[in-house]
């Protein structure tokens, strides 16, 4: 079956450290791999997406390469912000599937 | 991009009650809208699948009688929690797609309490 193991947090940076947050994945096809953010009180938002093996998506200064062979997402940004706290979520998407499987959640904090 | 409203963003109700959460694609045309719930510190499970103008696709374990889904318009989605008990708290979040191949863009969610 499909799924999405991602690292538990909570993950606690100081301003301008360097950001890691583990994703691996199962799928069953070809997926796109995505991250999405969710912030306090708000929906979840779309940060970054790569759709085949090899691609690197990019967004605000946060990165993930698609890693076929390690099946792997991982998401990275240089030096997080205060702003950037809040709970990541890596997903998958079978193409041609409507359904989006997603990872439990890791919450980031980040001191000032 | 996209916005996706849900209504309310919280809500507390009586056990025995039913609650209505309300799902709508404010500036585009959703053919398939998606329901999830979310379980403390859990990931989102997807409940169903509701296509405008026909049933809604369960997943395996979630009641089609308990939980009720209209999918009524391509701008509106509801979602109705019937005779709520304590244990159907959670945080329920809506997303929606015009297409098999596009984004998929979420509401902020609802925030459901049953006491």
């Amino acid at each position: 079956g499909n799924s999405v193991t991602q690292m538990e947090g909570p993950v606690t940076l100081s301003e301008e450290a360097f950001l890691t947050i583990n994703c691996t994945y199962t799928a069953t096809g070809y997926p796109s791999l995505f991250w999405y953010v969710q912030y306090p009180g708000e929906g979840l938002q779309l940060l970054l997406k790569a759709t085949k093996a090899d691609d690197k998506g990019s967004n605000k200064g946060f990165e993930a390469t698609y890693r076929k062979e390690t099946t792997s997402f991982h998401l990275e940004k240089g030096s997080v912000q205060v702003s950037d706290s809040a709970v990541y979520f890596c997903a998958l998407r079978v193409t041609g599937g409507f359904k989006t499987i997603f990872g439990a959640g890791t919450r980031l904090f980040v001191k000032a | 991009g996209a916005v996706v409203s849900q209504h309310p963003s919280w809500v507390i109700c009586k056990s025995g009650t039913s609650v209505k959460i309300e799902c709508r694609s404010l500036d585009f045309q959703a053919t398939t809208m998606f329901w999830y719930r979310q379980f403390p510190k859990q990931s989102l499970m997807l409940m169903a699948t509701s296509n405008e103008g026909s049933k809604a696709t369960y997943e395996q374990g979630v009641e089609k009688d308990k939980f009720l889904i209209n999918h009524a318009s391509l701008t509106l989605s509801t979602l109705t929690v019937t005779s709520a008990h304590p244990e159907d708290s959670s945080f329920y979040i809506c997303s929606a797609r015009t297409g098999q191949n596009t984004e998929a863009f979420f509401g902020q969610g609802t925030r459901l309490t049953v006491v």
